[in-house]
């Protein structure tokens, strides 16, 4: 069965580095999502995209996130410098279409470690 | 402005009983969708069922069954014959027909026991 999968599972930075965390999403979804949460708390929001542009963002989402589909497979978050409160695990999404009922599918989750 | 409510932090049901986790949702939109998720220990988010705003008839999927009701804004996920695998951490989550982002509540833990 298709599945998203995302690299690295666990990701380790110093604060004020650069990570990209990776996503594969399922192959003829046209719709991708990250959500983030933090530990212990809900699942939160942070940007679709579609059709190589987002489409919608929360206000979690600011200038030190983007996003990129650099190739037909792959779909990233990027964070410019991070800081101790991007800790979270971050979960990638996919759905076939935008509908109401679009079941996002989501990704194992990639945990990010920021000291 | 979407919002989920789960007020059941955590539940313990016994193996092969019926459990029934509590949502309510608040929005202005006509159309929409609810949802609920799975997230076992190892952190993955498992989609559980799904029902719409225009359904007639309550969703159901295997042992998993969606009692929706709309005048009272409620969308409670009821688990029968409960087992093992079953304790996990339970989501609901609202999407508008007008976005594409899922909203999600705090979530319950479900713990089943022997």
């Amino acid at each position: 069965e298709p599945e998203v999968t995302q690299t690295p599972s666990h990701q380790v930075t110093q604060m004020g580095q650069e990570v990209i965390l990776r996503c594969v999403p399922i192959s003829n979804h046209l719709y991708f999502y990250w959500y983030r949460q933090i530990l212990g708390q809900k699942v939160e929001f942070l940007v679709s995209f579609y059709n190589n542009e987002i489409s919608e963002k929360s206000e979690i989402f600011d200038d030190q996130f983007s996003v990129e589909r650099p190739d037909g497979s792959n779909f990233t978050l990027k964070i410019r410098s991070t800081k101790l409160e991007d800790s979270a695990m971050y979960f990638c999404a996919s759905s076939e279409w935008r509908g109401t009922r679009n079941e996002q599918f989501f990704g194992p989750g990639t945990r990010l470690t920021v000291l | 402005a979407q919002k989920i409510t789960q007020t059941q932090p955590g539940m313990f049901v016994q193996e092969k009983e019926a459990v029934t986790l509590d949502c309510t949702y608040d929005t202005s939109d006509q159309s929409y969708g609810l949802f609920w998720y799975k997230q076992p220990s190892s952190g993955e988010m498992i989609f559980l069922i799904y029902q719409g705003s225009y359904d007639e008839q309550n969703a159901t999927e295997g042992r998993y069954s969606l009692n929706f009701q709309k005048a009272r804004k409620s969308a409670n996920l009821v688990i029968s014959a409960s087992q093992l695998g079953d304790s996990a951490m339970y989501f609901c989550a609202m999407k508008p027909g007008t976005a594409s982002k899922l909203t999600f509540g705090t979530g319950t833990r479900l713990q089943v026991t022997l």
